[in-house]
């Protein structure tokens, strides 16, 4: 079954880090570029960042650059975003998804997690 | 990089449709044919019911449409259905490997 299975939520206090994974299957694992997009209660979409199918090359945002840590492990076929220096702020819903390839999807986000709720509370 | 402007809400009756815009810059909407649009219900992830402006994915009704013109796309859902009642939001390519996402427009089915 194609999918992608997202961690549990987390509560973290405010300056913590907190780890996202996003385990995936019935598909090539190594072929996709896999994003992370983030949604706030009650707010739109913002899209964080990726990491290229290598697992060597990442693209952020801007306002996440000096926190964010994108990183894959294809043996396992999992996607992890660590964001660091909570505040509360970051409170959200964190998806990970697949950037479609050749015909189907190019530069378009074909396939979703179930999404990870962040809350940051002291 | 800004978000891309949605109006906030748009609505039909059934059988009807409704037409939804995404403004952008030259920038990202105006300067590349990679715009794409999620449907998103209540608390559930989105899902892609249009990518490159105007492709369908497989299982997606042809009652969806895109079209871009200079800076400004649209997704049109023709035949309102009472399931088309969500959030829709657009998003763009912005170049350097980067993308943003619109604002978000809440359908209603009236």
């Amino acid at each position: 079954q194609v999918q992608l299975v997202q961690s549990e939520a987390e509560v973290k206090k405010p300056g913590a880090s907190v780890k996202v994974s996003c385990k995936a299957s019935g598909f090539t694992f190594s072929d996709h570029h896999m994003h992370w997009v983030r949604q706030a209660p009650g707010q739109g979409l913002e899209w964080m960042g990726w990491v290229h199918p290598n697992g060597v090359y990442t693209n952020y945002l801007q306002k996440f650059q000096d926190r964010v840590t994108m990183t894959r492990d294809t043996s396992i076929t999992t996607v992890y975003m660590e964001l660091s220096r909570l505040t509360s702020d970051d409170t959200a819903v964190y998806y990970c998804a697949r950037e479609g390839i050749g015909d189907w999807g190019f530069r378009a986000f074909n396939l979703w997690g179930q999404g990870t709720m962040v809350t940051v509370s002291s | 990089q800004s978000a891309l402007t949605q109006p906030p809400s748009a609505s039909g009756s059934p059988g009807q449709s409704v037409t939804i815009s995404c403004t952008g810059t030259s920038s990202d909407v105006g300067g590349y044919n990679y715009v794409s649009w999620y449907r998103q219900h209540p608390g559930k992830a989105p899902k892609v019911m249009i990518y490159e402006v105007s492709k369908r994915p497989s299982g997606v009704p042809d009652r969806f449409s895109g079209s871009k013109s200079g800076n400004t796309a649209s997704l049109t859902v023709s035949g309102l259905q009472a399931d088309d009642e969500a959030d829709y939001y657009c998003a763009s390519y912005t170049g350097n490997d980067k993308y943003v996402f619109g604002t978000g427009t809440k359908v209603t089915v009236l």
